[in-house]
């Protein structure tokens, strides 16, 4: 099974309010990767994780946060949401950690109002 | 850090033709290029990659072309069929799991 599943599929929030995306995998991969897409636009790297290592991008650093209490799940945590948060949000896994394909969710598209 | 860029940002043609797609980054420590497929309501799907000690790979109608001294990759795909019309995306890694991705080229294959 090379499925990477993501919860939920489409959120609503209010502006301040804090949101919690999901992530699974069950291809015990060591890496899991979060990214952010808006319309026309590449998808942005947040963060990621090496096994239990996070590593997040320096522009991102105090906007987004995760966990990842065992190998097959990862959340991505907005403790406050602002309206340019609004996107679809990408997890994706790669085994290992050197370069390789990843593995990518449907997403996660969050609406803030 | 690591900037990609694509072009065309849109193309559209009649099935049967072929296309090229075009894509350039800037940090030459990127050792290794993905290019993702993302068809209308679907994932991105990996399609093709390359390495930076090739300069050439084909897998069935895909054909990608590496050049490291002008730092510029491009996708040819051959026989476009409607099924071919997707958003194609660029990546570029330099080996430290960091994955950069281009714009997007949007293909549109008109039956």
């Amino acid at each position: 099974d090379t499925t990477v599943k993501q919860n939920p599929r489409y959120k609503l929030a209010r502006v301040g309010k804090p949101v919690n995306l999901i992530c699974s995998q069950t291809m015990n991969h060591d890496t899991m990767y979060w990214y952010q897409k808006k319309p026309n636009q590449a998808p942005k790297l947040l963060l990621f994780y090496y096994d239990k290592i996070l590593n997040r991008e320096a522009d991102t650093f105090e906007k987004f946060q995760s966990s990842r209490p065992n190998n097959s799940f990862c959340s991505l945590y907005i403790g406050s949401a602002g309206l340019e948060y609004s996107a679809m949000y990408l997890c994706a896994s790669m085994t290992g950690r050197d370069t390789g394909q990843l593995y990518f969710g449907e997403g996660s598209k969050l609406t803030v109002l | 850090g690591e900037q990609v860029e694509q072009l065309p940002s849109s193309l559209i043609v009649q099935e049967g033709a072929s296309v090229l797609i075009n894509c350039s980054y800037t940090d030459s420590a990127s050792v290794y290029f993905p290019w993702y497929k993302q068809e209308p309501g679907k994932r991105l799907q990996f399609i093709i990659d390359i390495r930076s000690n090739m300069e050439r790979k084909q897998t069935q109608r895909l054909t990608l072309l590496f050049d490291k001294k002008t730092k510029h990759l491009s996708l040819h795909i051959t026989a476009t069929q409607p099924g071919d019309s997707a958003i194609y995306f660029c990546s570029a890694d330099n080996a430290g799991a960091k994955l950069t991705f281009g714009g997007g080229t949007r293909l549109t294959v008109r039956p």
